[in-house]
Parts: C-alpha cells; sequence; structure tokens
C-alpha cells in the first residue's frame, strides 16, 4: 500500500531564503510525482510535474527532483517570498492504479 | 470550460438531509477523481471516473456515498443521511488521461448541522 510522507510538517523562514521541502513514498512503482500549493480555503494548484522517468523538473523559482529507487523527491524554492507562503503537497499514481495518494504537506510561512 | 468548476461553492445542511455535489471537469478530460479533505487534514480519495465508468470507487467512506458520471463531462457526488462527521471540503480534479497531470477545482464545503 502506498504511503506518502512530506517532512517538514511545518515551516517559517525569512524572505529570501532558499528551502527544500521533502516528500517520501513507499511503493517505487510510480507513473510519476506531481507537487501542488494549496492557499488557505482554496482548491489545489498545480506546480510540477515529474515523469517517472525523469530526474528533475523546473518552472521559474521551482526545481523539482525525484529519485525513485530510494523513493524520494525534493521541491526547492529559491529567494523565498511572502507571496509563496501556503501549504505544499505531494502525489503518487502507483503503477497499476490511477489513484493519486497525497502526502499531509508542509505548512510554509515566508516572513517579510 | 477553462477549469475545473464545482457547484455549490459552500453548503449547509441539517443531519439527515440528502446533498448533492457537482463537479465540471475540462474539456476534453476523459479521467475525473474526487477527495474528501477534512479541517486541518489531508486529502482522502474518494473514487475514479475513466469516462463514465469508475474502476477504483474504494475510497468511498460507505454506502451513503454514491457518484455518478455522465459520459465525459458532468460528476455528481451524494450524500445521503448526512451526517456530521461528513463535514469537509470536496474537492474534484480532472485530467486528460488517468495517472497525468491533475487540475482541481476550488471544492465545495460542506457542513452538517
Amino acid at each position: 500500500k502506498q504511503e506518502v510522507t512530506q517532512i517538514p510538517a511545518a515551516l517559517s523562514v525569512p524572505e529570501g531564503e532558499n528551502l527544500v521541502l521533502n516528500c517520501s513514498f513507499t511503493d517505487s512503482a510510480i507513473y510519476n510525482l506531481q507537487w501542488f500549493r494549496q492557499d488557505p480555503g482554496k482548491g489545489l494548484t498545480s506546480l510540477l510535474l515529474i515523469q517517472s522517468s525523469q530526474r528533475e523538473q523546473t518552472s521559474g523559482r521551482l526545481n523539482a527532483s525525484l529519485d525513485k529507487s530510494s523513493g524520494r523527491s525534493t521541491l526547492y524554492i529559491a529567494a523565498s517570498q511572502p507571496g509563496d507562503s501556503a501549504t505544499y503537497l505531494c502525489a503518487v499514481p502507483t503503477s497499476g492504479t490511477y489513484k493519486y495518494i497525497f502526502g499531509t504537506g508542509t505548512r510554509l510561512k515566508v516572513l517579510a | 470550460g477553462a477549469g475545473v468548476s464545482q457547484s455549490p461553492s459552500n453548503k449547509v445542511t441539517e443531519k439527515g438531509k440528502d446533498v448533492e455535489l457537482r463537479c465540471d471537469p475540462i474539456s476534453g478530460h476523459t479521467a475525473l477523481y474526487w477527495y474528501r479533505q477534512r479541517l486541518g487534514q489531508g486529502l482522502e480519495f474518494l473514487i475514479y471516473f475513466q469516462g463514465n465508468s469508475a474502476p477504483d470507487k474504494s475510497g468511498l467512506p460507505s454506502d451513503r456515498f454514491s457518484a455518478e458520471r455522465t459520459g465525459e463531462s458532468v460528476s455528481t457526488l451524494t450524500i445521503q443521511r448526512t451526517q456530521q462527521e461528513d463535514s469537509a471540503v470536496y474537492l474534484c480534479a480532472s485530467s486528460f488521461q488517468g495517472a497525468v497531470e491533475l487540475f482541481f477545482g476550488e471544492g465545495s464545503r460542506l457542513t452538517v448541522l
């Protein structure tokens, strides 16, 4: 059974810092891994999708890496801004099923 | 439409009443998902549709919950005889096909009094 864990659960940093969010999954047989952000009271916004054959994906100040064999992904946020404050979630669909399993998220607060 | 649309955005109901939540996916998206998010908690999978069939409904918590989808279009999640523990945000997502990028709606917040 796929289990997804995100560490840390919460993070508070001053503006301008580079930071790393971690996502671990127990079953490495995945199609892809997706990172989302969720603002309070809102739905989820897709940030990055990494296919199982890829090692990393970049969008602006965001870079996500994937190491399938070790069951880990990291989301790197460069030069953090107060507008980056949100909950960040990772999700994986396990091979053989299209059910996406979500981590419980990292709640990020960037202080001005 | 431009994005995934869900209605109502907010619903307050009395315990024991039935509710219907609607999801209109992005045009052309064959896969549709329902998730539940209780206050302060993660996303809980409910059901997945490919077209109008539901190959995975393993997350439906009880027989009070049901969902249907018309073709590759609108889906309705129905909760019968609502209970207070059903209070949550119900999120719908769609994708071009299974296991590719998911796009979420804003959710329907259900409060059962």
